[in-house]
């Protein structure tokens, strides 16, 4: 079992659609909790980073982390063409583990 | 925010050469540095933990012999891929830690895509 599972996709939605990206996880030691948004060939942003259960706002981006369940979630309101990236969720213990990535596709 | 610098942004070699990249962080110190791998349509990989000062700390399976990091000061780490084959085509991301607040963050850089003829 990989420590951080993540939906690849690829997901496509159209321009002002809500978002929902998730992550699974294993290691209840994991304590930061972090969404990057990566562009083709470029290396990762960091859009949200959190360490504890609950929800984190910043714009259109929410981050919730349900500790319990071992289940993270970034959801993006009113999407836009520019969101189209790779998201990958990555988990502290440590040191730094990414899930897999989605591949996210905002169309006009 | 914290900007970490990656030079070159992509490179062609032919088999059997060496290649050198930087790592650098631009306006902060970084203690600790990470080099990942990535392929195509897949997660990064970390290969190897860079403290400044001593050794670096390799991931399982990664080759320190063909991968040499030199973590020379607070603000540059490097990546050598010695020896390169066409199987070490990939891309290839640092990034650095800094202190800000009471938390750690990492910061990336924006990698290089090295392609071996």
């Amino acid at each position: 079992q990989k420590e951080v599972e993540q939906d690849p996709g690829p997901l496509s939605v159209p321009e002002g659609a809500i978002v929902s990206l998730n992550c699974t996880y294993s290691n209840s030691a994991f304590q930061y909790f972090m969404w990057y948004r990566q562009y083709s060939r470029k290396g990762p942003e960091l859009l949200m980073y959190t360490y504890s259960s609950g929800n984190k706002e910043d714009g259109r981006f929410t981050a919730q982390v349900d500790k319990s369940s071992k289940y993270i979630s970034l959801f993006i309101r009113d999407s836009q063409p520019s969101d189209s990236a790779t998201y990958l969720c990555a988990i502290e213990a440590g040191k730094l583990t990414f899930g897999q990535g989605t591949i996210l596709t905002v169309h006009p | 925010g914290a900007v970490v610098s990656q030079h070159p942004s992509w490179v062609i070699c032919k088999s059997g050469t060496s290649v050198k990249i930087e790592c650098r962080s631009l306006d902060f110190q970084a203690t600790t540095m990470f080099w990942y791998r990535q392929f195509p349509k897949q997660s990064l990989m970390l290969m190897a933990t860079s403290n400044e000062g001593s050794k670096a700390t390799y991931e399982q399976g990664v080759e320190k012999d063909k991968f040499l990091i030199n973590h020379a000061s607070l603000t540059l780490s490097t990546l050598t891929v010695t020896s390169a084959h066409p199987e070490d085509s990939s891309f290839y991301i640092c990034s650095a830690r800094g202190v800000l607040r009471l938390n750690e963050k990492l910061f990336f850089g924006s990698g290089t895509q090295l392609s071996v003829l």
